[in-house]
């Protein structure tokens, strides 16, 4: 299985501070890397899809980037909305696998 | 507008079965190389993911879980139903559904998701 290692387990910031998330893959993904937020009590939404495309009605403010076993979600000015926890989730082959999981926090 | 909701017993005994159904609705399942995959997450944890039914009925299973699961659907009535076999505490946790699109491999609409205990 290929295994998603994700960083930091949790943040504390502001609003309006940059924050930046990173996953790493055991293994060569290419670009089959997603990023979704949660929400308590909420199924996940899927913001990044294939590494850095933003999915549809998602704010600009979230960008991912990388390739290959690194990558990293960056949000570039936070908002009270966007404190939540955020997850990676590799897709190059099966069985499907998931990061740990990022807590973003108001400071 | 599409969705998607789980549906299920919210409490199971320990060696049970574990029976859950996702309802969808706005789905093509045309695309052979779309489909609905089931995801669980136990409390505070990450998640997990266990099976995806494409809608040609080709199918995918975690290898860890495999022996206990099964998945199937019926596209005539919108649904796609998980069978989870001798339920332990550990299985405990939120199942979601998720519709998985073509092409890009993610899960793009996800159901909200059914709290599942596992009890005596």
């Amino acid at each position: 299985d290929i295994q998603m290692t994700q960083s930091p387990s949790s943040v504390s910031a502001s609003v309006g501070d940059r924050v930046t998330i990173t996953c790493r893959a055991s293994q060569d993904i290419g670009t089959w890397l997603a990023w979704y937020q949660q929400k308590p009590g909420k199924g996940p939404n899927l913001l990044i899809y294939t590494a850095s495309g933003l999915q549809s009605g998602v704010p600009s403010r979230f960008r991912g980037s990388g390739s290959g076993t690194d990558f990293t979600l960056t949000i570039t000015s936070l908002q009270p909305e966007d404190f939540a926890t955020y997850f990676c989730h590799q897709s190059d082959s099966f069985p499907y696998t998931f990061g740990q999981g990022t807590k973003v926090d108001i400071k | 507008q599409i969705t998607l909701k789980e549906s299920g017993p919210t409490l199971v005994k320990p060696t049970e079965t574990l029976t859950l159904t996702c309802t969808f609705s706005g789905l093509s399942t045309s695309d052979s190389a779309a489909g609905v995959g089931w995801i669980r997450q136990p409390p505070g944890q990450a998640l997990e993911w266990l099976a995806l039914i494409y809608w040609d009925d080709d199918k995918r299973y975690s290898p860890s879980l495999e022996s206990r699961l099964t998945i199937t659907k019926d596209t005539s009535e919108n649904q796609v139903v998980l069978t989870m076999r001798d339920m332990d505490p550990v299985d405990t946790a939120t199942y979601y559904c998720a519709h998985r699109r073509t092409g890009l491999r993610d899960f793009d609409y996800w159901g909200q998701g059914t709290l599942v205990t596992v009890s005596s």
